[in-house]
């Protein structure tokens, strides 16, 4: 099946800093979603992306779409304690009936 | 604006007994989809429906079984409980075939004892 590797799997930074995540896969996708889980509840999307190329942003957060279609990329700007949480990646299948998530990216961001 | 809701929130049960896990979509909402998340693991997709039929199944262990009925509510029966089928499970749904855009409800976690 479809395989998403997210990296890095954690990251502990300093409140305004720039942080950058990234998901690859052996395979095609043709959307990319990206979600932020906060413990003990649903992940909730934060940007789609739908188009190779694709560059999005959503507030301080900025996601693109590879060209090759086969990875996609997460940077968040300012961070600020609130962001701390864990970024999944996730694609849909072909028929759309499920979503692959990658292993995950665990923020922690210190005061 | 009106969420998935899963219930109960919280569960616990010993090894060899049943859980019944509810969801209930968005409304207007009619595929519904299952995920389980072990502790520090991604969701794992176990089984989706649209229009009260299994529209595709992934990793889902035969002892558990799942429905969605005229309304679109869904419920994922378990059985024969072990110790590893404690995690958080959560329901998502969508309109037909549009997995990328499906919201996830609250998750319900499950504590096999």
């Amino acid at each position: 099946g479809q395989q998403l590797n997210q990296s890095p799997q954690s990251m502990f930074i300093q409140e305004g800093e720039d942080v950058s995540m990234n998901c690859t896969s052996s395979s095609i996708f043709n959307t990319w979603l990206w979600y932020k889980q906060d413990p003990g509840e649903g992940p909730v999307l934060l940007i789609a992306l739908y188009k190779a190329g694709e560059l999005t942003s959503n507030g301080r957060l900025t996601a693109q779409f590879g060209i090759t279609r086969k990875d996609s990329f997460l940077n968040i700007s300012a961070s600020i304690p609130s962001d701390v949480g864990i970024y999944f990646c996730a694609g849909p299948n072909n028929a759309g009936n499920m979503l692959t998530f990658g292993g995950g990216t665990r923020l922690m961001v210190k005061p | 604006a009106a969420g998935v809701i899963q219930s109960p929130r919280h569960l616990i049960k010993e090894k060899r007994e049943t859980a019944t896990l509810k969801c209930y979509p968005i409304p207007r909402h009619d595929t519904v989809y299952w995920y389980q998340q072990g502790p520090g693991q991604d969701p794992q997709f176990l089984i989706s429906f649209y229009e009260k039929m299994q529209s595709d199944k992934g990793s889902i262990p035969d002892r558990f079984s799942a429905q969605q009925f005229s309304d679109y509510h869904s419920e994922l029966n378990m059985s024969s409980l072990e110790l590893g089928d404690s995690a958080l499970y959560f329901c998502a749904s969508s309109l037909r075939g549009r997995a990328r855009e499906q919201f996830f409800g609250p998750g319900t976690r499950l504590t096999v004892l």
